[in-house]
């Protein structure tokens, strides 16, 4: 299952409402899960069932959809937020990720 | 606090073999699946191989099937990965991760991650 993101690169500004989005070439239920990963650091996992925010992730994140199309929304951008965003399905194997999308400071 | 600690990386010629290793505390390994995530240079998120919280199943990528052996030993808490026949490709820092919500490897969720390994495949 190829997983597309969109957009790839993303400059938005502190304060900022911001949406990614991730088109799965079949329909996955809501076995989707949004990951945040910083460079050089471990991947953390935001997001899990599509919309099940993860213990300890802020409620400025938030996940939606089912089947093919889903979105990961950040409700007002702060500055620990700049980092890469990756979708990933858990519906069959092979696991697989989108390609990330780079969320950048404006 | 469930913590996956990862050891075993390193620097290999092309062609060699590493074990990885990845220990759990604060939870009883036996009773999660596993997996093997990897990220080479620069790049994505890869997954690697999944297995069972027995053992009993096991899963790979393509790009490792027939060279990469996940395995377990459950009374150790201790998740391994055999890799054989490395080539340059399989240069990447290497995470295990928890499974969990699942019936019985289809998860929902892949959680916490181990502090990554960087695997070095050069001559």
């Amino acid at each position: 299952i190829q997983l597309t993101q969109s957009p790839s690169s993303l400059s938005a500004s502190v304060g900022d409402r911001v949406t990614i989005t991730c088109r799965a070439s079949q329909a996955i239920s809501s076995y989707l899960a949004w990951i945040q990963q910083k460079p050089g650091k471990v991947p953390k996992v935001l997001i899990y069932s599509a919309s099940t925010l993860q213990s300890g992730v802020p409620s400025r994140f938030s996940g939606s959809g089912s089947g093919t199309d889903f979105t990961l929304t950040i409700s007002s951008l702060q500055p620990e937020d700049f980092a890469t965003y990756y979708c990933q399905q858990l519906n069959s194997f092979p696991i697989t990720f989108g390609q990330g999308t780079r969320l950048e400071i404006k | 606090e469930v913590q996956l600690l990862q050891s075993g990386g390193g620097l290999v010629q092309p062609g060699g073999s590493l074990r990885l290793s990845c220990t759990a505390s604060g939870i009883t390994l036996g009773d999660y699946a596993m997996n093997w995530v990897r990220q080479a240079p620069g790049k994505g998120l890869e997954w690697v191989s999944t297995i069972s919280d027995d053992g009993s199943g096991t899963y790979y990528a393509d790009s490792v099937k027939g060279r990469f052996t996940i395995s377990r030993d459950n009374s150790k808490n201790t998740l391994f990965l055999q890799m054989n026949s490395l080539g340059v490709e399989d240069t990447a820092v290497y995470y295990c991760a928890r499974s969990d919500f699942c019936h019985p490897v289809k998860c929902f969720l892949v959680d916490p991650w181990g502090q990554g390994t960087l695997v070095t495949v050069s001559s």
